[in-house]
């Protein structure tokens, strides 16, 4: 029964370098989305994803970071050259269907990603 | 999207009940009210969520008012773990049905 798998669980990065965290949805759930929650702050939701489809990246910075949930496999968050600003920790969560049909979505434990 | 109101911080002796008040007054008719809690820096957990009735889980009650403004969450035997930020969350921003989290509450469990 397991849930939400984010791996890696902490991850370290050079400026400069790339960061790719996964996420394994609960078995079933084909939705997926990404928050990131900065020290001392709230979680800001980052991007929602379908099966193949990005549904909502109103969340995403710009430029960097990028995110995809391919047929098979995990969902990927990407952050190309990172920098100090994006040393944070960063949560998935999935659900069944979407949430307008009021189902629930859990969380992983987190990415927590610093950049030195 | 339907805003919430909670209170930043409440405090709570163990084994009693913890009632966390949520306000909710732009709420629409087909909008959930979630209820999520994040212990430490852990991922958000689930606690409990409701349209028009209350609902009750193993973990807690959820009572929504009748007019749907407004709702309390009960942790009916808080302990030390029940310490945590406690997020109302109102389902909204049309169709791409987003969980979007405010400042929430934390509740202090004191022994």
């Amino acid at each position: 029964n397991a849930g939400v798998m984010q791996n890696p669980r902490h991850l370290v990065r050079r400026r400069g370098q790339e960061a790719r965290l996964r996420c394994s949805p609960v078995k079933g759930h084909s939705h997926v989305y990404w928050y990131r929650q900065l020290p001392e702050e709230g979680l800001k939701f980052m991007v929602y994803l379908q099966k193949e489809n990005i549904i909502d990246e109103s969340g995403m910075p710009k430029e960097r970071f990028s995110a995809e949930f391919p047929k098979e496999g995990p969902s990927i968050l990407r952050i190309q050259q990172v920098v100090r600003g994006d040393s944070a920790a960063y949560f998935c969560a999935s659900s069944f269907t979407s949430l307008s049909a009021g189902t629930e979505a859990f969380f992983g434990q987190g990415t927590r990603l610093t950049v030195v | 999207d339907a805003k919430t109101t909670q209170p930043p911080s409440m405090d709570c002796a163990e084994g009693r009940a913890a009632n966390l008040p949520c306000n909710h007054s732009t709420i629409s008719g087909n909008e959930y009210v979630y209820w999520y809690r994040q212990i430490h820096s852990q991922g958000p957990q689930y606690i409990i969520h409701g349209l028009k009735n209350n609902e009750t889980n193993e973990m807690a009650s959820l009572i929504i008012t009748e007019d749907r403004k407004s709702s309390t969450l009960i942790l009916p035997h808080a302990t030390l773990r029940d310490t945590a930020v406690y997020y109302c969350i109102v389902r909204g921003d049309g169709a791409t049905n987003k969980l979007i989290f405010g400042t929430g509450t934390l509740l202090a469990v004191q022994p």
